[in-house]
């Protein structure tokens, strides 16, 4: 089966500046995340969904950052404006749901850095 | 607030030797634990999901165990190579909110 896809793998923006992210799910799974992964830490959840609908969003800085997920499928999360603090590798993942034994499928990630 | 901490930060060990990375969490209310690995410039790779009815798990030449009571898990690996250099990570899936959330990693270096 083919992986999560997302891009763009690498993104060099000012701060200020807006910028977008795109993640294809594996086909069939209903969940979807983002995660943003700091350097030398783990991944910390921004935003969770289950189909198209939002199950989780605690910890997206709204302010700034969006996220939707049309049709239940592709997903896009957006940053404007970026801040110096969002540099980070933006993970999405997806899984076949909200199942105990469903383990988490990750793409390569896009790394944003923000000058 | 469900927390999960792995020690140590960084390991590094000669080919042939058996390993074992820690992983530990401070709430028990988990349905699941994963232990993900992580090559440079990639994304998460799952190696063993243990759900929290089990004890443990095997793939190969990974074993990973979860006493859920004590808030623990391990991760052994037998006769370390070179190619299993990269950062693992363990992500608990927490009932609370049904969040998974992961520890910050131990970066193992194996050397030929």
């Amino acid at each position: 089966e083919a992986g999560v896809a997302q891009s763009p793998r690498y993104k060099i923006i000012e701060k200020r500046q807006s910028v977008a992210f795109w993640c294809n799910p594996i086909s069939g799974h209903a969940t979807l995340y983002w995660y943003q992964q700091i350097l030398g830490q783990g991944p910390k959840l921004l935003i969770q969904f289950q189909n198209n609908g939002v199950v989780d969003d605690s910890q997206l800085p709204k302010d700034r950052f969006s996220a939707e997920r049309l049709k239940g499928v592709d997903s896009t999360l957006k940053i404007q404006p970026a801040k110096l603090e969002d540099s980070a590798v933006y993970l999405c993942a997806s899984s076949q749901g909200q199942f105990f034994n469903s383990p988490l499928h990750f793409g390569n990630g896009t790394r944003l850095t923000v000058t | 607030k469900q927390e999960v901490t792995q020690i140590p930060a960084a390991l590094s060990v000669p080919e042939g030797e058996n390993l074992v990375l820690n992983c530990s969490f401070t709430d028990s209310a988990i349905y699941n634990l994963q232990w993900f690995r992580q090559d440079p410039g990639k994304g998460l790779t799952s190696l063993l999901l243990i759900q929290s009815s089990q004890r443990e798990q095997t793939s190969g030449r990974l074993n990973a165990s979860l006493d859920k009571s004590s808030g623990r898990s391990t991760l052994y690996i037998a006769a370390s190579q070179p190619g299993d250099s990269a950062t693992y990570l363990c992500a608990v899936l927490h009932t609370g909110g049904f969040k998974t959330i992961f520890g910050a990693g131990t970066r193992l270096f194996v050397k030929a």
